[in-house]
Order: structure tokens, then sequence, then C-alpha cells
């Protein structure tokens, strides 16, 4: 077990939705990621959290959106949903960014949009 | 260029044989690096990290080539077990990590 846990676990929705996916990082890490992974695909970075503020941010346009709190856990956002976003969203929870660390994930959220 | 590259396979090998893949990074300043395995429908694990030259853990062992930049994944004795997608990962510091396609195992009995 990571400790990092997501949720919901599996989710539908219709396509114009919006959708919030929850994520809980690991204890101590302060660094969040969020990620797309489409079948057959490796994670496709989306962006990341760093105390609260984005500090990285992968090539998705703007109705993919995110929070972090203050107690590091994390939410990403997506409007007007597609078909296309369809996909496993993966989070991941790192020690601090100064750190060359290595990520651990969640299960991960598998959403479906129809 | 992509960050990392990877053969995405599928490599085919027998139970027991001894297979390696090889993952080439365009960022020279990447001071650590990552393999990950991901198993169908689940979540990256991570399998090993490498610092300096290579690291070794049981049936596998993890090479790091700086002069070529690259960064190799050697499984020696395959298992069934073993049959995964295999990421890996060569961050800057502080850099998000960012992932290739992956290269697909698959263990034949």
């Amino acid at each position: 077990e990571t400790g990092v846990t997501q949720s919901p676990t599996h989710l539908i929705k219709t396509r114009g939705q919006q959708v919030t996916l929850r994520c809980s990082s690991q204890s101590g890490h302060n660094t969040v990621s969020w990620y797309q992974q489409a079948l057959g695909q490796g994670p496709q970075f989306i962006f990341q959290y760093y105390r609260e503020e984005e500090n990285g941010r992968g090539n998705f346009p703007p109705r993919f959106s995110g929070l972090q709190f203050p107690n590091y856990s994390s939410e990403l956002n997506v409007n007007a949903l597609e078909l296309d976003d369809s996909a496993l969203y993966l989070c991941a929870s790192r020690a601090p960014t100064g750190a060359n660390t290595e990520a651990f994930f969640g299960q991960g959220t598998r959403l479906t949009v129809v | 260029r992509k960050e990392v590259e990877q053969d995405p396979g599928p490599f085919n090998v027998p139970e027991g044989a001894t297979v390696a893949f090889n993952c080439t990074y365009s960022n020279s300043a990447s001071q650590s690096f990552f393999w990950y395995r991901q198993d169908c429908r689940k979540e990256p694990k991570l399998l090993m990290s490498v610092y300096s030259s290579g690291n070794e853990d049981g049936r596998f062992t993890a090479q790091l080539n700086r002069a070529s930049q690259y960064i190799s994944l050697l499984i020696r004795d395959s298992k069934l077990s073993d049959s995964a997608t295999y990421l890996c990962v060569a961050p800057q510091m502080g850099t998000p990590l960012v992932f290739g396609k992956g290269t697909r195992l698959s263990v034949i009995a």
C-alpha cells in the first residue's frame, strides 16, 4: 500500500457534464501530480501541485483544473466532459520537489464518458 | 523530443529467459531515474530507483549509461508474474515525472 487513496474508483458521466476526482496524498508528501492514462498509453501528465500552488502543467486544456488543500489532498476537476476524456486518472504524491524523489500512485479513478 | 523513449514491444519471452529493455532520456541534467511496473488496468508501482551507475534487486538489475543517456532494466530468470508494462522516468530536479508509453513484456509458459 502506498498510502495514496483516490475516490471514486469508478465513475460514469455523460458528455458535457462536470466531474471532480479526489486524492489523498501519502503522509508527509506535499507534492501531488495528476495523470490521464488512456488504454494502451503511458500516463500523460496533467498538472502538479506543490504547497497548494500549481507548479507544472502538461498539454491539457483549461477545462482540466485542480486544487490542493492545506492537508495536501487534491482534486481534479474536468468541465464539459468529452468522450475522449474516458480514461484512468491517476494521482501520485511525492516528497518535497526540492528532492529528486520517486512518486507513489493511488489506485486510480476509471472515468467513462458516454 | 520526448523526455524518455522506450521500445513499446511487446517482448514475448519464455519462462526462465533473460530480457532487457532500454530507455533513452533527453535531458542530461537528469540526476535520478526510476523504473515502474504497471499491471493491466492497475496503477504504476515503483520497481527500482537508480541514482548512480546502477542498482540490483534480486532478479532485477538497472544500469545507467550517462554518456549515451539511457537506462536499462535487466530481468533474469523471467517468471509468468513478470508480465506487465515497464515504465521509465528520468526527471530533472524538482520537475514532474513525465512517463513514456512503456515497454510491454509477456512471459510465456
